[in-house]
């Protein structure tokens, strides 16, 4: 039931682009993405729901392909704030969020 | 918005003694949820509430833990009888609308069980 993220690692200088995928087995109502710092905790970036609706950050997209319970989340122009981990959040119903693998993010000068 | 706050940041336990931690979310969130999270590793369902009601209680938890949210304010997470393989940051967050909404998290309690 946890979604799988791709890829584990991603290792970019700044000002470089990112994928991360998040892949889910069941159907969703919506998906969320979070980065999580070192010792910190994870903080919201972005809800993308059933139909379309997209809440979220300025400097990062993301798309949600419902039929294949899948999205991806587009990191374009790094910088070096950007460093930490990812997690994909999915909703199969309208209560909690299951988290992802997680994918670790370095951005290097 | 003071954001979501957990009490203790830290917490050393024996094998075997009870722990109780708590979270006060923000006030105008009705939703709140309890997650564990060990080193390289998604945060873990344990419960939520909404209001005062648990709606929730994941079924890889065992009986030895409870949560509580009285008059739908603050919540109490307690661990009875801690065994070693409770060790893990402890993370609760709270929402307006559930899954339609972005979570804040606070900002954890790590549990040491030695």
């Amino acid at each position: 039931q946890q979604p799988v993220q791709s890829p584990q690692a991603v290792i970019l200088r700044e000002g470089e682009d990112a994928v991360i995928n998040c892949s889910s087995s069941k159907a969703l109502y919506s998906v969320h993405w979070y980065r999580q710092k070192h010792g910190e905790a994870p903080v919201f970036l972005m809800i993308l729901l059933k139909g379309g609706e997209q809440k979220g950050h300025e400097k990062i997209s993301a798309s949600f392909n419902e039929k294949k319970q899948q999205s991806s989340l587009y990191l374009t122009a790094s910088q070096l704030s950007y460093s930490g981990t990812y997690f994909c959040g999915t909703a199969p119903g309208p209560d909690k969020l299951i988290f992802g693998t997680g994918t670790r993010l370095q951005v290097f000068p | 918005d003071t954001g979501v706050s957990q009490d203790p940041r830290h917490k050393i336990t024996k094998r075997g003694q009870n722990v109780t931690f708590r979270c006060d979310p923000i006030s105008e969130h009705n939703r709140l949820y309890w997650y564990r999270q060990t080193l390289g590793q998604g945060p873990e369902f344990l419960t939520y509430f909404q209001n005062e009601a648990q709606l929730e209680k994941s079924r890889l938890l065992s009986d030895r833990f409870s949560a509580e949210r009285p008059k739908g304010s603050f919540s109490t997470l307690e661990i009875q009888r801690t065994e070693q393989g409770d060790s893990a940051m402890y993370l609760c967050a709270s929402s307006s609308r559930g899954y339609n909404y972005g979570y804040t998290f606070g900002s954890g309690t790590r549990l040491t069980v030695v």
